[in-house]
């Protein structure tokens, strides 16, 4: 079946710093792949998205790539900031179907300090 | 533009008690709903999903149900809580289009004492 693997975290890093999550996922066809965000206490945002191989996503500096040689959608930031602090799920939609269900990745914590 | 609400933010229930969470839509119609439960430190587990007024998908066996009595309005409920129904509820909703992504509400935290 279809699924998303992502980096176990808690991922800390210092502020600048460069990050990367990795995100592979496992998809019977053509998924679209989307990165969500959540900060304390919150429910999830969207942070960015892709539909098709070689689309790259990007939001409030966060950038990813649909790369489907790989079957990879890893986030990256240049220069991270404590208010990036979250965690952040990966998730995959196939079909198109109303019974469509997003498939979501077990989500990475990120910390950043100051 | 659509937003989505979850109502209350914030509960705390005895064990044994009934529940109900309320989610409502605004700005779109016909949506996809959806009810995720988060436990602390973990990631989302899928509990209920719906397609239409009356019509109810669950995903896992447990002590919840849901109920969808309009178009935008969708409600998880127990009659008896148990400890392990503590968690952070999430409802989200999709627009019926190809591949379309969801969006979430801001939750309801519940702790079950």
């Amino acid at each position: 079946g279809n699924s998303v693997t992502q980096m176990e975290g808690p991922v800390t890093l210092s502020e600048e710093a460069f990050l990367t999550i990795n995100c592979t996922y496992t998809a019977t066809g053509y998924p679209s792949l989307f990165w969500y965000v959540q900060y304390p206490g919150e429910g999830l945002q969207l942070l960015l998205k892709a539909t098709k191989a070689d689309d790259k996503g990007s939001n409030k500096g966060f950038e990813a790539t649909y790369r489907k040689e790989t079957t990879s959608f890893h986030l990256e930031k240049g220069s991270v900031q404590v208010s990036d602090s979250a965690v952040y799920f990966c998730a995959l939609i196939m079909g198109y179907s109303s019974a469509s269900k997003i498939i979501f990745g077990s989500g990475t914590r990120l910390s950043i300090r100051p | 533009s659509q937003t989505i609400h979850q109502w209350p933010a914030t509960l705390v229930q005895p064990v044994g008690s009934p529940l109900s969470l309320e989610c409502t839509v605004e700005g779109t119609s016909n949506p996809n709903l959806y009810w995720y439960r988060q436990a602390a430190g973990r990631g989302l587990q899928l509990l209920f999903y719906s397609v239409g007024i009356g019509q109810i998908s669950s995903e896992v066996p447990q002590n919840l149900s849901a109920s969808r009595p309009q178009d935008r309005q969708f409600i998880l409920s127990s009659k008896k809580l148990l400890l392990s129904d503590s968690g952070f509820y999430l409802c989200a909703w999709r627009r019926l289009a190809a591949q379309e992504t969801q969006y979430f509400g801001p939750g309801t935290r519940l702790l079950v004492l």
